[in-house]
């Protein structure tokens, strides 16, 4: 079956900017998770979302936004980019939530410039 | 404070020589114990679910053990397609059951 797919791979934005990921989960799955990897502070749990309502949230701030569409599929919304935003933003996808098991994508390289 | 550390950062091993992964944890009550590989550019992959002290479990040359303050995972005659950053991640009870993870260990296995 297809994996959980997210687009785009690369990304490169300037300081100020906004930036919309997507990722569409596994056929069935109706859970989206989205995560923040940084080689410091490694992965980082930003939200959630569960038949399109957000179920739980990690602490950051309210610049990290998302949604997730009727089909399962989610979209993870940055606005005014910081430096310290540039990461590898992943989302995993489950049929229950956290705490069972999850699939993750290859993820989006966010680079701020 | 939740707290998920793992040692050691990283890990050179030669084909065949067999050692263990570290993941201790402080948690408010434990969920779920989660081990992950992840190889570069890629995003990880679920390796183990482990719920209570004394259950373990195996998948080829990967054990992974579980107490009620760290978690193993043990390699046995690792080769070099073994190689990746294994993560470790538990589920609190109290924290909305939101996964925190540990910064990994990198393992090379050299032939």
């Amino acid at each position: 079956k297809a994996g959980v797919t997210q687009t785009p791979r690369y990304l490169i934005k300037t300081r100020g900017q906004q930036v919309t990921l997507s990722c569409s989960p596994i056929s069935g799955h109706r859970s989206v998770s989205w995560y923040q990897q940084t080689p410091g502070q490694g992965l980082q749990f930003l939200f959630e979302y569960f038949s399109e309502t957000q179920r739980n949230k990690g602490n950051f701030p309210g610049r990290f936004s998302g949604r997730q569409f009727s089909n399962s599929r989610s979209e993870m919304n940055v606005s005014t980019l910081e430096l310290g935003d540039s990461a590898l933003y992943l989302c995993a996808s489950s049929l229950g939530g956290q705490g069972t098991e999850a699939f993750f994508g290859q993820g989006t390289r966010l680079t701020v410039v | 404070e939740d707290q998920v550390t793992q040692s050691p950062e990283a890990l050179r091993l030669q084909g065949g020589e067999s050692s263990s992964l570290n993941c201790s944890y402080t948690v408010s009550g434990l969920r779920g114990l989660f081990w992950y590989r992840q190889d570069p550019g890629k995003g990880p992959e679920f390796l183990f679910t482990l719920y209570s002290a004394g259950e373990e479990k195996e998948k080829e040359r990967l054990k992974a053990t579980l107490t009620k303050k760290e978690s193993f995972l043990h390699i046995t005659a690792p080769k070099p397609e073994d190689s990746a950053t294994y993560l470790c991640a538990v589920q609190a009870a109290g924290s909305q059951g939101n996964l925190i993870f540990g910064k990994g260990t990198k393992l090379s296995v050299k032939p």
